[in-house]
């Protein structure tokens, strides 16, 4: 399917397990990014990537790994999963950073119990 | 901290009446985009506003920068039942000196439209 995907759309987890949260986008855009959607906070940046290989921090990075070993997928990984983790998370990808429209994804509910 | 900020926070209207929704930032910018956001889906991109642009139109939208007093708005004409959802503004340009490679988005207003 043609457009960016996100698995898997809902997640449960407990304090302190390891959790992936999957991304692909079939553009072959250059940058890709990860966001958590909060009540009361809007939309906050938690990593982007540039390109295979290059990543960088956002607003809020603590806690997360990111990784882009193929253009098309990046993976947002939380080490150790914590309360304040729970959100709805949202990748998103575009061909030139800010300089035009992001496509996004359908989010992944995350809960942390 | 957010770079845009909309207001109102929310706004109810009767179908077909018009609904502005205003966005105030900060700091210098190259662009300004606006999205949508269904409730349970992801953002979708409705309009981007370049620095030098005035005014943008794309069917039933209306967008209007002002870099003078770092305001943007959205008008959005004869609104529909569809159109009920969550608006955002979303800026480029750096809040933390960390470069222009960042949209930073505001808290949304909420669009009710009533049939």
């Amino acid at each position: 399917d043609a457009g960016i995907t996100q698995s898997p759309r809902y997640k449960i987890t407990e304090t302190g397990r390891q959790v992936t949260l999957m991304c692909h986008q079939t553009w072959s855009h250059s940058y890709m990014f990860w966001y958590r959607q909060d009540l009361g906070h809007g939309l906050r940046l938690i990593y982007y990537s540039a390109a295979a290989d290059i990543t960088d921090k956002g607003e809020v990075p603590d806690g997360y790994v990111v990784s882009r070993s193929k253009t098309e997928n990046f993976p947002l990984t939380l080490e150790s999963a914590t309360r304040s983790q729970t959100s709805v998370y949202f990748c998103a990808s575009s061909e030139w950073a800010t300089y035009n429209e992001q496509f996004f994804g359908p989010g992944t509910r995350l809960t942390v119990l | 901290s957010q770079q845009g900020e909309e207001d109102p926070q929310a706004l109810s209207i009767q179908e077909g009446e018009n609904a502005t929704m205003n966005c105030s930032y900060k700091t210098s910018i190259n662009n300004l985009q606006w999205y949508r956001q269904n409730s349970g889906r992801g953002l979708v991109h409705l309009i981007l506003i370049r620095s030098n642009e005035r005014e943008k139109h794309s069917g039933r939208l209306r967008v209007t920068l002002d870099t003078s007093k770092k305001s943007s708005s959205l008008l959005i004409t004869a609104s529909r039942a569809a159109d009920t959802a969550s608006y955002f503004c979303a800026t480029d340009g750096s809040y933390s000196g960390a470069g222009s490679y960042q949209l930073t988005f505001g808290k949304g207003t909420k669009l009710s439209v009533i049939p």
